[in-house]
């Protein structure tokens, strides 16, 4: 079964310091593999995805994820990080030929000014 | 497109009575979903369609039931509602094509709470 792992429920960072998110994976398959956005109150929206093609996932806002097969993991990372980047982010997978997502619990970034 | 949208915004229901939450996508997607989200929980799926016509079960779907009621709309129905059903629901939708997994679009999501 899959399942995603977000290391650190809050992260907090300077304006214009590096945003580093963590996400580790299991599958027993090639995943497919997302990033989601969540600003307070709002739905969730796509940041970027790994879809087994470049394993460096360029995505908006200036964040970008890089599928490690060996580490298992799909860290999420931004070089100077903004005040409108506070919001709480989520990693999903879901296994080749499996329409269903599973998702972290997600990790709020606070950003200090 | 509106994308996602999903009625009510908010909604307070005593223990015991029914509601039912309306979603609807406007992007044709074959694929719909619903979830909740708790605390750090991050979303659960209680029920997903892959199609019109088919609804199937996910992680958490004791005390729900849903409708596909026609391509664009999904509908998730409490029937008695019970304070452990407070949550944030939301909808989603995605194309299918063959075993290949696409993303998932949200709505803006149902605050119920279940006093």
């Amino acid at each position: 079964a899959q399942s995603v792992t977000q290391l650190g429920s809050h992260v907090s960072v300077s304006e214009g310091a590096l945003v580093l998110l963590r996400c580790n994976y299991s599958s027993s398959v090639p995943p497919y593999l997302f990033w989601y956005v969540q600003y307070p109150n709002q739905g969730l929206q796509l940041l970027l995805k790994y879809t087994s093609a470049a394993t460096l996932v360029k995505g908006i806002n200036g964040f970008e994820a890089e599928f490690k097969k060996s580490e298992t993991s799909f860290h999420l990372t931004k070089p100077s990080a903004h005040m409108s980047d506070a919001a709480e982010y989520f990693c999903a997978v879901a296994d080749f030929g499996n329409e269903k997502l599973t998702f972290g619990t997600g990790t709020r970034l606070t950003i200090i000014p | 497109n509106a994308g996602v949208t999903q009625t009510p915004k908010f909604q307070v229901l005593k223990t015991g009575q029914s509601m039912t939450l309306q979603c609807a996508q406007d992007m044709n997607h074959n694929s719909m979903y619903w979830y909740r989200q708790d605390p750090g929980m991050g979303l659960r799926l209680i029920y997903y369609s892959a199609s019109e016509g088919t609804t199937d079960k996910g992680e958490v779907p004791n005390g729900y039931n849903v409708s596909r009621l026609n391509k664009r709309e999904f509908s998730l129905r409490l029937e008695s509602a019970a304070p452990s059903q407070t949550s944030v629901y939301f909808c989603a939708s995605s194309k299918t094509s063959g075993r290949v997994s696409y993303e998932q679009y949200f709505g803006p999501g149902t605050r119920l709470t279940v006093t």
